[in-house]
């Protein structure tokens, strides 16, 4: 079946650690994003990639970082600047101008 | 930045009855699209309607656009249980590369 894999689904971090969130998609889709979600708000981009080894910051990418080494892969690396990652995030993908997008379900990212 | 703005922030219902929240947005738009996400799930498209058209079905769902107004209606008629979800609106804009913008949904619950 094709679609997007996002994992884990919850995700614990301690204070000062960086983790990595996986994002996999089967599509053929060029484009790839990021959202970050708080509880009761609407979706803030963090980075976004149209292209093989080419990835644009979002409205809110301070503290993230990304790679895009296949069109297949979008891991979006939560790093210890990010002062509050506690949140939920959304990978998507789409064929880019025009067309709608699929989400992955999700990781919970949480603060210990 | 947060292009579309819903309105209500939360609707509450019964079976049967009909369901319609607004979207605002700012700038101008390739095409808005309308996302529907049931609690701590991703987000799944729902209808997209283009600059150029005025109104969009599909099933239960009819999808106003005036972009005079900058403004989009999702209308859910017939409502369900199952509908309860978070609905959100989401813009396209000419410049954004497939970007989309979303606002802060509007909770909609359902009651049997």
């Amino acid at each position: 079946d094709g679609g997007i894999t996002q994992s884990p689904k919850y995700l614990f971090r301690k204070e000062g650690q960086n983790v990595t969130l996986s994002c996999e998609q089967n599509l053929n889709h060029d484009a790839m994003y990021w959202y970050r979600q708080d509880p009761g708000q609407g979706l803030r981009l963090i980075y976004y990639s149209q292209i093989v080894n080419d990835f644009q910051k979002g409205d809110i990418a301070e503290g993230y970082s990304v790679s895009r080494e296949k069109k297949e892969s979008f891991p979006l690396t939560v790093t210890s600047a990010q002062k509050n990652p506690t949140a939920f995030y959304l990978c998507a993908s789409n064929w880019g101008v025009g067309t709608e997008a699929f989400f992955g379900q999700g990781t919970r990212l949480t603060v210990v | 930045s947060q292009q579309g703005e819903e309105d209500p922030q939360a609707l509450s219902i019964q079976e049967g009855e009909n369901a319609t929240m607004n979207c605002s947005y700012k700038t101008s738009i390739n095409n808005l699209q309308w996302y529907r996400q049931n609690s701590g799930r991703g987000l799944v498209h729902l209808i997209l309607i283009r600059s150029n058209e005025r109104e969009k079905h599909s099933g239960r769902l009819r999808v106003t656009l005036d972009t005079s107004k900058k403004s989009s209606s999702l209308l859910i008629t017939a409502s369900r249980a199952a509908d309860t979800a978070s609905y959100f609106c989401a813009t396209d804009a000419p410049d954004s590369w497939g970007k989309l913008q979303f606002g802060a949904g509007t909770q909609v619950v359902v009651t049997p």
